[in-house]
């Protein structure tokens, strides 16, 4: 399958500061990346689906102002948790892919955020 | 009502023995369904799409779609302990030219297999 990248896989910050983390499609070129956050012993939920070259789209309850998303290439998306608390710590997990109904999408690593 | 609903588990089955995990969605319209196995504290690795009525066999793994009962399944035969996991069922929300293609998962169902 098809190579997503994703880094860091664990970060540490403290309250208050902000915490980038990249997703790069490797191997093939993503116009669609999206975002989930997973919380222990939870599955994993849509944050925001990151489009390249505009505005992300974000679900419902997601702050956009928190959670600031670029995705200025074909292989690059990027999440910014702003002025992080430890309620944001959770593992967080892009994946790329599934441009058509009938195909796939394939996760990154993820990234473990600790907020202390 | 979830949109996507499967039991956590755990589902525990003896080494050589199926198991059967099942998952049931909401979206009378969807069109594609897959299956993730997780390890703890990993990312979620794809195990299994399927797109159409009935079976789809891969190895030791055969996934079931039955749209009119609105029913994914995935069997697992000969089990293995490397098999232990939490089992992700995901249900694409999009449409035929129509919303954007994204998935939404189950709580997924931990399976535990006994040496």
């Amino acid at each position: 399958g098809a190579v997503v990248s994703q880094h860091p896989s664990r970060v540490i910050c403290k309250s208050g500061t902000s915490v980038k983390i990249e997703c790069r499609s490797l191997d093939f070129q993503a116009t669609t990346m999206f975002w989930y956050r997973q919380f222990p012993k939870q599955s994993l939920m849509l944050m925001a689906t990151s489009n390249e070259g505009s505005k992300a789209t974000y679900e419902q309850g997601v702050e956009k102002d928190k959670f600031l998303i670029n995705h200025a290439s074909l292989t690059l998306s990027t999440l910014t948790v702003t002025s992080a608390h430890p309620e944001d710590s959770s593992f967080y997990i892009c994946s790329a892919g599934l441009p058509t109904l009938n195909t796939e999408a394939f996760f990154g690593q993820g990234t473990r955020l600790t907020v202390v | 009502q979830k949109e996507v609903e499967q039991n956590s588990g755990p589902l525990s089955v003896p080494e050589g023995a199926i198991a059967s995990l099942n998952c049931t969605y909401s979206d009378r319209g969807s069109q594609s369904f897959f299956w993730y196995r997780q390890y703890s504290g990993k990312s979620p690795e794809l195990i299994m799409s399927i797109y159409s009525n009935g079976d789809k066999e891969d190895g030791r793994f055969t996934a079931q779609l039955n749209k009119a009962s609105q029913y994914v399944s995935l069997l697992i035969r000969d089990s293995q302990p490397s098999d232990s996991a939490t089992y992700l069922c995901a249900v694409n929300r999009g449409r035929r030219g129509g919303a954007t293609n994204k998935l939404i998962f189950g709580t997924g169902t931990l399976l535990a297999v006994q040496p």
